[in-house]
């Protein structure tokens, strides 16, 4: 069965600082990964995917995950976080090409601090 | 409008009762997905629209959940006697599915309370 992982439900940064939200998962068959971000009041917007290619994704605002085979890994990443990054984080995973079928995790809260 | 829009923003309810939620896609979008998500947890797939026909309701919790999309374009989940176990926030998103980009756009969802 598809799962997501998000291993830590808050990360706090400094302005500034590099960031890392991490994220696992579990596929059979080839993964689809996505980053979303929710701001409040605000609907799921979407920030990068990773489909085939190169490991290294750049995405909306700056942002960046590296796809890890052998670690079944897709971790986001900032290399200065900035105070209006502050916003939940979510890891999807689709094991099916051309459908947005997708697994959330269960989101990753990011607080960036001035 | 530009986005996907989801009404009512907010809905109460008293267990037991009917309750429709509305959601209308980017324009020229063919694939439409409701979701819901409970506090705390991330989204969870409810169903899935290729133009006017369920693609895949296999996220449909029970018989009690039901979704139309009668025209290709607005789509209406519907809940009957619902229990206070439904309250969520249903987020519903379409797709461009001719372009395949990977990116969904969604709403900014329905909160449900059932009482």
């Amino acid at each position: 069965a598809q799962s997501v992982a998000q291993p830590e439900d808050q990360v706090n940064v400094a302005e500034g600082n590099p960031l890392t939200v991490k994220c696992t998962y579990s596929v059979s068959g080839n993964p689809y990964l996505f980053w979303y971000v929710q701001y409040p009041n605000r609907g799921l917007q979407f920030l990068l995917k990773y489909i085939t290619g190169d490991n290294l994704v750049k995405g909306s605002y700056g942002f960046e995950a590296e796809f890890n085979k052998s670690q079944t890994s897709f971790h986001l990443k900032k290399p200065s976080a900035l105070v209006s990054d502050s916003a939940l984080y979510f890891c999807a995973v689709s094991a099916t090409s051309g459908t947005y079928k997708y697994i959330f995790g269960t989101g990753t809260r990011l607080k960036v601090l001035a | 409008g530009a986005g996907v829009s989801q009404t009512p923003s907010n809905k109460v309810t008293e267990k037991g009762k009917y309750v429709e939620l509305r959601c209308d896609p980017i324009s020229g979008h063919t694939a439409l997905y409701w979701y819901r998500q409970s506090l705390g947890q991330g989204p969870e797939f409810l169903i899935y629209f290729q133009g006017t026909g369920a693609a895949d309701d296999s996220g449909l919790p029970n018989d009690r959940f039901f979704a139309v999309r009668p025209e290709g374009s607005v789509s209406t989940l519907k809940i009957q006697r619902t229990e206070r176990g439904d309250s969520a926030v249903y987020l519903c998103a379409s797709s461009d599915s001719g372009r395949n980009t990977g990116e969904l756009f969604f709403g900014e969802g329905s909160r449900l309370t059932v009482l």
